[in-house]
């Protein structure tokens, strides 16, 4: 069974900083990976997509990477701002299965002025 | 409206009665799914539909859950004698083909007394 961890489940940073969110999963055998962005109260917004054969997207600040074979993907944010803060959920479709997503539980990300 | 959107926005309902929640796709995707999410966790895959037929319904959780897409566009999922455990947030997502980006709605917040 796929699951899928992010860590941490929380970080506050400071405006400006650059940081790192960390995604991984137990089967790699998985089609490709989504990043999503969730406000409080609100649906997910998709964020970056990543085919199991690219190892990386650009979308602006974000910049998504994926590493199949170790099981592990990064969302990097660049120069963060109080906007960024959110719950960002990282989820994965596995090849051979259904076209369903498999999500984290997501880091809660606050970015303080 | 190029989004997906979802009716109604809350849902309070009594125990045991039934509900109905509504899923609007975008325009031309022909993949739609159904997830739900509890406090502080992930989304949790429900049902998927390829066209009018589900093509895995392994995630709904009783026989109390059912959903349609009769003409492959929008699709109603129906939850028959609700129990204060399905009270949790519904988000309804669509892709343009299986295995390509999903975008999500708002969801809809179900509260069962």
């Amino acid at each position: 069974k796929q699951e899928v961890t992010q860590i941490p489940a929380a970080l506050s940073v400071p405006e400006g900083e650059n940081l790192v969110l960390n995604c991984s999963f137990t089967d790699s055998a998985i089609y490709n990976l989504q990043w999503f962005r969730q406000d409080p109260g609100k649906g997910l917004t998709s964020l970056l997509l990543i085919q199991s054969s690219q190892r990386e997207q650009t979308s602006g600040r974000l910049n998504a990477s994926l590493d199949k074979s170790s099981g592990r993907s990064t969302l990097y944010i660049a120069a963060s701002q109080p906007g960024d803060s959110a719950t960002y959920l990282c989820a994965v479709i596995l090849q051979g299965g259904s076209e369903k997503l498999v999500f984290g539980k997501g880091t809660k990300l606050t970015v303080n002025p | 409206g190029a989004g997906v959107s979802q009716t109604p926005s809350n849902k309070v309902t009594e125990k045991g009665k039934y509900v109905e929640l509504r899923c609007d796709p975008i325009s031309g995707h022909t993949a739609l799914y159904w997830y739900r999410q509890s406090l502080g966790q992930g989304p949790e895959f429900l049902i998927y539909f390829q066209g009018t037929g589900a093509a895995d319904d392994s995630g709904l959780p009783n026989d109390r859950f059912f959903a349609v897409r009769p003409e492959g566009s929008v699709s109603t999922l129906k939850i028959q004698r609700t129990e204060r455990g399905d009270s949790a947030v519904y988000l309804c997502a669509s892709s343009l083909n299986a295995v390509s980006a999903q975008y999500f709605g708002p969801g809809t917040r179900l509260l069962v007394l």
